[in-house]
């Protein structure tokens, strides 16, 4: 059975502060996607990463994938309030998503 | 950017009612996708249909749970007789390609 875990769990970090959110799968899978969410809104898609070695980058958030040490990380540079949300790493298990517990980041002066 | 819409965005029921949440995919897209997040916790794959029929289910989809793509546009989640434990958010989810959108979710409440 597949299983994602990320951790943190609960990240509060000063703005201007740099951090990384790992996300770790038990099985081969050929995606991973990391998505926003604000409380009680929708799941907002910010990468999608196909190929071991992958890196992405928007803005202050940068996603890579190791798919030999089935890890990926979410890198946050010099964060700012707007970035408060909860994050959540998803892998693919046949066509579904396998969801992570999510991080929950939250941002402070 | 296309939408996938979900109404209503909150629906109330009493234990044993049937509810249907509905869906409009993003129009071109081929892979539909109902899954769940009870509050607080992660989001749990319920459904998956292609070509107008299921291709994968999750344990918790069981006979209680059916889906439906009536028309070219719609996309259903029924719930024949609901539960305490049903009371979750539903989102709806779409792609074409490898990116999945997902939709405004339907909050559901079960008295």
């Amino acid at each position: 059975e597949l299983k994602v875990e990320q951790n943190p769990l609960f990240l509060s970090m000063q703005e201007g502060k740099n951090y990384t959110i790992y996300c770790n799968y038990s099985t081969t899978s050929d995606r991973l996607y990391w998505y926003r969410q604000d409380p009680g809104k929708s799941l907002e898609s910010l990468f999608v990463l196909l190929s071991n070695g992958a890196v992405k980058q928007e803005g202050r958030l940068m996603a890579s994938l190791d798919t030999k040490a089935r890890l990926s990380t979410l890198h946050i540079t010099a964060a700012v309030h707007d970035l408060s949300a909860t994050y959540f790493c998803a892998v693919t298990n046949t066509d579904k998503l396998i969801f992570g517990t999510g991080t929950r980041l939250q941002v402070f002066p | 950017e296309p939408e996938v819409t979900q109404t209503p965005s909150h629906q109330v029921t009493q234990m044993g009612q049937e509810v249907i949440l509905r869906c409009v995919p993003i129009s071109n897209h081929l892979y539909f996708y109902w899954y769940r997040q009870i509050l607080g916790q992660k989001v749990e794959f319920l459904v998956s249909f292609y070509n107008n029929e299921i291709s994968e289910k999750s344990e918790i989809f069981d006979d209680q749970f059916s889906v439906e793509r009536p028309d070219g546009s719609n996309f259903t989640l029924k719930i024949r007789s609901t539960k305490l434990e049903d009371s979750a958010m539903y989102f709806c989810a779409s792609r074409r390609t490898e990116k999945l959108f997902f939709g405004s979710g339907t909050q559901l409440s079960v008295l």
